[in-house]
């Protein structure tokens, strides 16, 4: 199985900073990536499919990129919306999809 | 609306069984592969089930293999996650939720409100 390792868990940020997200895979995932945003009591939404296809209707603010087995999702400028929780998934391996553990962005 | 709505939730007792189910609306059903995810409270989200389109491949993670039961009935627009045998683990929100055709293919880009299972010891 593949295995995801997102980090941090937790971040502390202000509004209009710049946010990293990243995500590793235990094996090559041919861009097989999408990142999830959830808030509280609600389901996750789509951001970002295919490691850096913004999903429609998704703010520009956020980016996603790729580096070997290392995904990362950025917010160039975090606004009050932002603050939630994120989750990486890789859906390469047909069968066995698995999501990172989440980062939860919170306020500093 | 395009949207999943789940339903059949609940407090069952340790061995029982519970049956899940997900109306689709707004599209068309038959065409997209469907999934369950489910969310322990305070937790991460875990995939738990696939069922393709004609239903005829389906998949399980290890942690409900050989306990829970996906289906689907197109003409009704329907998903289906028969639970049995529940454990306290099972405890969780569960989500229908839709794979992507097109651009977004396989990527998770429509999820239901989710349904809550309670299993008590």
């Amino acid at each position: 199985d593949i295995q995801m390792t997102q980090s941090p868990s937790t971040l502390s940020a202000s509004v209009g900073d710049r946010v990293t997200i990243t995500c590793r895979a235990s094996q090559s995932l041919s861009s097989s990536l999408a990142w999830y945003q959830q808030k509280p009591g609600r389901a996750p939404t789509l951001l970002i499919y295919k490691a850096s296809s913004l999903e429609s209707g998704v703010p520009s603010r956020f980016s996603g990129s790729e580096s070997g087995t290392e995904y990362s999702l950025t917010i160039s400028s975090l606004q009050p919306d932002d603050f939630a929780t994120y989750y990486c998934q890789q859906y390469n391996s047909y069968s066995q999809w698995t999501f990172g553990q989440g980062t939860k962005v919170e306020v500093k | 609306e395009v949207q999943l709505v789940e339903s059949g939730g609940g407090l069952v007792q340790s061995g029982e069984s519970l049956r899940l189910s997900c109306a689709a609306s707004g599209f068309s059903f038959s065409n997209y592969n469907i999934n369950w995810v489910r969310q322990a409270p305070g937790k991460g989200l875990e995939w738990i089930s696939y069922i393709s389109y004609s239903g005829r491949t389906i998949y399980y993670a290890d942690s409900v293999r050989g306990r829970f039961t996906i289906s689907r009935d197109n003409a009704k627009k329907s998903l289906y996650l028969q639970m049995d045998i529940l454990r306290v683990d099972d405890t969780a929100i569960y989500y229908c939720v839709r794979e992507g055709l097109g651009p977004t293919v396989d990527a998770f880009d429509l999820w239901g409100q989710g349904t809550m299972v309670t299993v008590s010891s």
